[in-house]
């Protein structure tokens, strides 16, 4: 089966610019991830959907981020505006309830100047 | 609050070499545990997993871990290094009742010498 799928793989913009990240995860699966992970750093979750609902944003900064799933199948996630220490690996993933198992997609690397 | 415990950010071994990476885990209740691996520029890998059953389980690239109930452990080992080992290492888990949220550990990033 293909895997969870994300562009831009990556993505320079400049501090105060808008930038928008898309997902598209292993179909079947309803529940889908965003992480921040710095380099350096574990990944961190962002926001948690279970198809297109959000089960957990506690750690999302809403001021400046937003993420949606309308049809409860692919996602996209946005930062306005962006600041320098949004610089990450911004990774989805998706979760197979047969398995027990999330997977991962390749990221998108933002670098903002 | 689960947590993640990775001893050592960096590990050093020769090629060859046993490849030992810790993680301990906070819980209780045994949650799910996780092994990934990450290569530069790229997403997570799932190496193995434990949910229920044998308590040493065999993943890919030759890579096992063992759940220690009593160590809260979740150790990763793997008998002879090779170059292509060379990543990162994540451990994480899934918490008992937890809605399906991973936990991870903040990495460990694995160097083998020639």
């Amino acid at each position: 089966e293909a895997g969870v799928a994300q562009s831009p793989r990556y993505k320079i913009i400049e501090k105060r610019q808008s930038v928008a990240f898309w997902c598209n995860p292993i179909s079947g699966h309803a529940t889908l991830y965003w992480y921040q992970q710095i380099l350096g750093q574990g990944p961190k979750l962002l926001i948690q959907f279970q198809n297109n609902g959000v089960v957990d944003d506690s750690q999302l900064p809403k001021d400046r981020f937003s993420a949606e799933r309308l049809k409860g199948v692919d996602s996209t996630l946005k930062i306005q505006p962006a600041k320098l220490e949004d610089s990450a690996v911004y990774l989805c993933a998706s979760f197979s309830l047969r398995e027990d198992t999330q997977y991962f997609g390749p990221g998108t690397r933002l670098t903002v100047l | 609050a689960q947590s993640v415990t990775q001893l050592g950010s960096h590990v050093s071994v020769s090629e060859g070499a046993l490849v030992l990476l810790r993680c301990n885990y906070s819980s209780s209740v045994p949650p799910y545990l996780f092994w990934y691996v990450q290569y530069p520029n790229q997403g997570l890998q799932l190496l193995l997993k434990y949910t229920t059953g044998a308590t040493l389980v065999k993943g890919i690239n030759g890579f096992e871990a063992e759940f220690k109930k009593s160590e809260t452990s979740f150790h990763l080992t793997k008998p002879s290094a090779h170059m292509s080992d060379a990543a990162e290492y994540f451990c994480a888990v899934i918490p008992p009742n937890g809605g399906f949220k991973t936990i991870f550990g903040a990495g460990t990033r694995l160097f083998v010498k020639a």
